[in-house]
């Protein structure tokens, strides 16, 4: 079993719907939790990051972490097709392993015009 | 601010031959590592360096890959003697020095074909 889980789609949306994207997590020792977008043949960039349990937001985009559940959310709002990516869970445990990020496998979001 | 640079962008070999794969991180930036996907994969942790020492090299598949940092700057990467399974995309990060809040700063990966 994978410790982190994520559907990988594809998930296709209308402009300006919500967009929800989950993941579930094995680890209990995970303690920060990212959400990195990765359009085509570009690295990973970080989005939204969060330290242990609770909701955090940064305009269109809200991340929820439930640590009791092992589950983590990120919404956007209001989508736009500039928002057509890759959507990528990354969790770690902090201290000096903060950068070993153990990933999902992503989700391929499209949002049309 | 120059963000992490990697070189080549595409790199495609026969199996059995050598590659280097190098990563230029953002100045300043005492964290490096190394992820790597390949096809149909998570992105998957290969190493980390603090300045030029090795902190955790756990995720390395095997003895076929050296990675340095010699200097405590850019780092290189290099499978010898390459495999078929080693193909996939190697992506390098930088951070800045501290316990945790500090943010990855990705690259945008070398593609390695091995052929």
């Amino acid at each position: 079993q994978k410790e982190v889980e994520q559907d990988p789609g594809p998930l296709s949306v209308p402009e300006g719907a919500i967009v929800s994207l989950n993941c579930t997590y094995s680890n209990s020792a995970f303690q920060y939790f990212m959400w990195y977008r990765q359009y085509s043949r570009k690295g990973p960039e970080l989005l939204m990051y969060t330290y242990s349990s609770g909701n955090k937001e940064d305009g269109r985009f809200t991340a929820q972490v439930d640590k009791s559940s092992k589950y983590i959310s990120l919404f956007i709002r209001d989508s736009q097709p500039s928002d057509s990516a890759t959507y990528l869970c990354a969790m770690s445990a902090g201290g000096t392993s903060y950068g070993k990020l153990t990933f999902g496998q992503g989700t391929i979001l499209t949002v049309h015009p | 601010e120059a963000g992490v640079t990697q070189f080549p962008s595409h790199s495609v070999i026969e199996k059995g031959q050598t590659v280097t794969l190098r990563c230029d991180p953002i100045s300043g930036h005492d964290n490096l590592y190394w992820y790597r996907r390949v096809m149909g994969k998570e992105i998957k942790f290969l190493l980390h360096f603090v300045k030029e020492s090795k902190q955790d090299e756990s995720g390395m598949p095997n003895n076929r890959f050296l990675a340095e940092r010699t200097g405590g700057t850019y780092s290189t990467l290099k499978v010898q003697p390459a495999e078929l399974e080693d193909s996939g995309v190697y992506f390098c990060a930088s951070s800045h020095l501290g316990q945790g809040g500090s943010p990855l700063h990705f690259g945008n990966g070398t593609r390695l074909t091995v052929t």
